[in-house]
């Protein structure tokens, strides 16, 4: 059974951190891409984030850039995200997503980022 | 960025009727190798997104066959064949063919 569960999200201060974790488990994940997705509370789905099935190539969007980064460790089976410099408007449940023929095809349950002071 | 613009935003819908949500971008969603990366996606009330639907019209594993899509280049449906109740809830399209990949704003399906 494919198992995505998301840790790492919580409670933080405008202009703090967070190292928010995806643990894999039931598929190949040593070759598989993957997403980050983040949904604002009550709004729509907003890309964040993919990385390769090797790490060495990652892609953001354009309001997290500089300021997130994507990493993985095959070993571990574990995907992460390491949000930087954060704001209000970063407030959001994040899901991770394995990305496979062109669609997220597998999403964990997401774990909630609020920002505020 | 390509934007997804889904219609209608909001559909009551009356169980055991159809339901048809239509997806439309703003450029051709062709890729380069010749596919199509559109998809559709659900999301239940306080569940995590769901993909139904792949490449335009192929369902994803564990997918009810009265879940279909069709389309091509920028205009995209999703169709429901007959309504049940566990079918309540937000449908997104994405696109994938170019980056950034981008979602529509969302479709409530919800019982008449």
């Amino acid at each position: 059974e494919v198992q995505l569960v998301e840790s790492g999200g919580g409670l933080v201060q405008p202009g703090g951190s967070l190292r928010l974790s995806c643990a894999a488990s039931g598929f190949p994940f040593s070759s598989s891409s993957m997403h980050w997705v983040r949904q604002a509370p009550g709004k729509g789905l907003v890309w964040v984030s993919h990385i390769d099935s090797d790490g060495s190539s990652t892609l953001y969007a354009d309001s997290v850039r500089d300021r997130f980064t994507v990493s993985r460790d095959n070993a571990k089976n574990t995907l992460y995200l390491q949000v930087d410099s954060l704001r209000a408007e970063d407030t959001a449940m994040y899901y991770c997503a394995r990305y496979y023929n062109g669609a997220p095809d597998y999403w964990g349950q997401g774990t909630l980022v609020t920002v505020s002071s | 960025d390509i934007v997804m613009t889904q219609t209608p935003l909001s559909s009551p819908v009356t169980l055991g009727q159809p339901a048809s949500i239509s997806c439309r971008s703003s450029q051709n969603l062709v890729h380069s190798d010749g596919n199509t990366y559109l998809s559709w996606l659900q999301q239940r009330p306080g569940q995590p997104p769901r993909l139904l639907i792949y490449k335009i019209s192929n369902r994803f594993s564990g997918v009810p066959d009265r879940f279909s899509g069709s389309g091509a280049g920028t205009d995209f449906t999703l169709k429901i064949s007959r309504v049940e109740a566990e079918d309540v809830g937000v449908y997104y399209c994405m696109q994938a063919t170019q980056f950034p990949p981008t979602f529509g704003r969302g479709t409530k399906v919800e019982i008449k």
